[in-house]
């Protein structure tokens, strides 16, 4: 099966400057995150979607950071306007949710964000 | 707030020795552990969960609630076994935060010949 798909794989803007994130996820799976992985740390969540809603968006700093996922597929991540601590990789990831069960999260190979 | 520590941000060990990656939660409730690895250049991805038990490329983790850890454990090493270990917790199924993965600062596993 086809994996988590991303682009672009790597961005290099300067700060102030607009940038976007795409992600298609597994065909199937209805639920959908987005993390970012600052350098030397874990990923943290910023947004969790199921199908079309966002569920979670505590993490998501919301003055600078959007994100949509229309139809419950694709989803875009937006950063307007970058700042020199965005630099990081941004990982989406996709799953099935089905009742009470969350089955594995499979993530893509993530966007290399450098903010010069 | 749930969290994740692995207290070891590298660890060497020799081919066919036992390995040890370490792993502590904080989480109020019953969670859901995982371990995630991901080699060089390649994905994140599952290595394995405790609620499935199971034995993946010859690691295992118990889940130990006294001590809230839950340790990543491999009797004998292996050299494509380098990679970087990522512990990560979930919160109980029904609850507000299922679903939603905390991870630890990683481990950088190193296997020499």
């Amino acid at each position: 099966e086809a994996g988590v798909v991303q682009s672009p794989r790597y961005k290099i803007i300067e700060k102030k400057q607009p940038v976007a994130f795409w992600c298609n996820p597994i065909s199937g799976h209805n639920t959908l995150y987005w993390y970012r992985q600052n350098l030397g740390q874990g990923p943290e969540l910023l947004i969790r979607y199921e199908n079309e809603e966002a569920v979670d968006d505590s993490q998501l700093p919301k003055d600078r950071f959007s994100a949509e996922r229309l139809k419950g597929v694709d989803s875009t991540l937006k950063i307007q306007p970058a700042e020199l601590g965005d630099s990081a990789v941004y990982l989406c990831a996709s799953s099935r949710i089905a009742g009470l069960t969350t089955y594995e999260q499979y993530f893509g190979p993530g966007t290399r964000l450098t903010v010069t | 707030a749930q969290r994740v520590t692995q207290p070891e941000k590298l660890l060497s060990v020799f081919k066919g020795a036992p390995v040890e990656l370490k792993c502590n939660y904080s989480y109020s409730g019953s969670p859901e552990l995982f371990w995630y690895v991901q080699y060089s250049r390649q994905r994140l991805q599952l290595l394995l969960r405790h609620i499935s038990r199971e034995s993946i490329k010859g690691f295992t983790a118990d889940l130990n609630k006294g001590e809230t850890s839950f340790h990543l454990k491999k009797p004998f090493a292996q050299e494509e076994d380098s990679a970087m270990y990522y512990c990560a917790l979930s919160g109980a199924a029904g609850g507000t935060s299922y679903g939603k993965l905390t991870f630890g600062q990683g481990t950088i596993l190193t296997v020499h010949p």
